[in-house]
């Protein structure tokens, strides 16, 4: 079965700054990757994916990341931050030919002035 | 384009009562699923729907936890009876087909077991 580690459960960042929030995942098989934000109160919305193809996928709001499959690595990155990044960010991932998505337990950025 | 649509957004009961959740998918969308997201946790696929029919139930907790989506569009989960570790927010999403790469998400609806 497929699962996803969030190493950091906080990530605290001043604004204009870079972050990266890292994400690795476990499986055996070819894999689909997501990254959801989830604002206070709110549902998640879908931020990128990759599919297939590049490994650099760039997303909303100035977000991009990187799948690096050797490391079973999805890292999120921004290169400057702003205070409206301040989120729980959710790495999924869907294995090819199934219908369930795995979520990570979430990282917690903090943009502070 | 209207979004997913949950209610309540906050619900608080005891434990042993019983509780349910509303949602309404984004029009025209054929699938629908569940999901419990508990403090701290990512979300966890209780049920999927595609159209009227169940696609995975396999992690919903069957003894407790019920599902229907009767008409193929809005969907209604039950808690019957309530325990304190259910307390967690319940997620709806919606996505075109069954192997959509995109789920959208509604606001969930907050449930606290006292």
């Amino acid at each position: 079965a497929q699962s996803v580690t969030q190493l950091d459960s906080q990530v605290p960042v001043f604004e204009e700054a870079p972050v990266e929030l890292r994400c690795n995942y476990s499986s055996s098989v070819s894999v689909y990757l997501f990254w959801y934000v989830q604002y206070p109160n709110q549902g998640l919305q879908l931020l990128l994916k990759y599919l297939s193809g590049s490994t650099l996928v760039k997303g909303i709001n100035g977000f991009e990341a990187e799948f690096n499959k050797s490391q079973t690595s999805f890292h999120l990155r921004k290169p400057s931050v702003h205070i409206s990044d301040t989120a729980e960010y959710f790495c999924a991932v869907r294995v090819g030919g199934g219908n369930k998505l795995t979520f990570g337990t979430g990282t917690q950025l903090k943009v502070e002035l | 384009e209207a979004g997913v649509a949950q209610s309540p957004r906050y619900k608080i009961i005891e434990k042993r009562q019983s509780v349910a959740f509303w949602c309404n998918p984004i029009s025209g969308h054929a699938t629908l699923y569940w999901y419990q997201q508990i403090l701290g946790q990512g979300p966890k696929l209780l049920i999927q729907f595609q159209n009227n029919g169940v696609v995975d139930d396999s992690q919903l907790p069957k003894d407790r936890f019920s599902a229907e989506r009767l008409k193929g569009v809005d969907s209604t989960l039950k808690i019957q009876p309530a325990k304190l570790e259910d307390s967690a927010v319940y997620l709806c999403a919606s996505s075109p087909v069954v192997f959509s790469d995109t789920q959208y998400f509604g606001p969930g609806t907050r449930l606290t077991v006292l």
